[in-house]
Parts: C-alpha cells; structure tokens; sequence
C-alpha cells in the first residue's frame, strides 16, 4: 500500500527565508508522480508543484522546488524566500493509478507559518 | 469562470437529516472525485467516477450515494447525517490517463452536524 509521511506536524519561518518540508512515501511502482498542495485558510488546494519519478531533475516553480530522491523515497518541498501569504498547510501527495483512475493518497499535512 | 464549483459552501444542519453536495467542473475532464477532510485535515479519498461510471469506492458506508448524471457533475447524497459526518468535503477533477495532470479541487463545502 502506498503511505506518504510528513513528519512535522508544524513549522515557522521568518519572512524572506528559506524553509524545508519534509515528506517521504512507500511504493512498489516504478513510475509515479508526486505533488505538493498548499491550503491556506481560505480552505482551497492550490498545486504548488507537481514531480515525475522518471525525471531526475528535480521541478522548480518560481520560488518553490523539490528535492526528489528516487532511492530515498524522498519529496521534499524547498520554499525561498518566504512571504507571509505561503502560510499554509501544505500536503505532499502521491498519485496511485486504480483501475482506470487515478486517485491521490496525502500526507498529513504540514502547518506552515511564516512570521513578519 | 471558477473550473470545479461546489454547493453549498457550508452546510449545517441536525442529525438524521438528509442532505445533498452539488459539484460541477468545466475543465473538459472525464473524472471527477470526492475527498474528506476530517477535524485534523487529514484527506482522503471517498470516490472516483469516470465517464459517469463508478471507479474508486473506499469503503464509504452506504449511506453516502454519489450521482454522476454526466461527466461534468459529480453530487454526493449523505442520507441519515451522523456526527461524525462532520468535514469539509472537497470536489476535484482530472483527465484520466494523464498521471501529470493534477487534479483541480474545488473550494470545499464544510458539513457541520448539529
């Protein structure tokens, strides 16, 4: 079964600096995708940045990247640059092919607070 | 020009009642999804339909009843409301067979049970 970790339950960061969000996720697939998903409190999910696991560079998005380790199983999401509307929570998401669909499995999310 | 809308936004209503979440997406897409977000956030997925046929079931109990009048809506009918119904339920959507596609979400409609 896929499962995907993010194990800080809460972060801070001072506007303008850089913070990391950890995730990690168990799969027997070779090919997949990965996403991250922001929700502020306006309650949306916004996609912040999407990665294919056969594609070894890592995806960039303005300010957000990825740091994907493939043998790790690691998803790690890179914001630089923090600005206080990035505070969010902030789920890594894992695409599982069911079927003929496709449905994505969640972290627990990540509660991320940037400070003036 | 919203691409996955949800109705009502908020919902509140007693226990036992019965009650319907209406989503619509205008992006094209063939499948379209409902997920839960419980009290701490946790997302996980309820169903999957693809071209109005029922895909992903995750042991839903049975009193949820989704309807997929075509593959532009997708409603979900709650009958005998529990309090543990209580979470915000998001819509989505996506092109099946594309895995880099992402699924849009809509904005979520939050289910209080009184």
């Amino acid at each position: 079964a896929q499962t995907v970790t993010q194990s800080q339950p809460e972060m801070s960061v001072q506007e303008a600096e850089t913070v990391t969000l950890s995730c990690t996720y168990d799969t027997s697939e070779s090919n997949y995708y990965l996403f991250w998903y922001k929700q502020p409190p306006s309650r949306q999910m916004i996609l912040v940045i999407r990665q294919e696991a056969y594609k070894q560079q890592n995806a960039t998005e303005n300010r957000f990247s990825v740091n994907f380790q493939k043998a790790a199983k690691s998803f790690s999401l890179k914001i630089s640059d923090s600005q206080l509307g990035d505070t969010a929570m902030y789920f890594c998401a894992f695409m599982k092919r069911t079927g003929g669909s496709e449905k994505l499995v969640f972290g627990k999310g990540t509660k991320l607070t940037v400070n003036p | 020009d919203t691409a996955v809308s949800q109705t009502p936004k908020y919902l509140v209503t007693q226990m036992g009642n019965d009650k319907s979440i209406k989503c619509e997406q205008n992006l094209g897409h063939d499948t379209m999804y409902w997920y839960k977000q419980d009290s701490k956030k946790f997302l996980k997925i309820m169903f999957s339909y693809n071209n109005k046929e029922l895909i992903i079931n995750e042991t839903v109990p049975n009193r949820f009843s989704p309807k997929s009048p075509d593959k532009a809506h997708l409603n979900l009918h709650i009958n005998s409301l529990e309090l543990g119904d209580s979470a915000v339920y998001f819509c989505a959507s996506s092109q099946a067979g594309l895995r880099n596609q992402p699924q849009h979400f809509g904005d979520g409609t939050r289910l209080s049970i009184l």
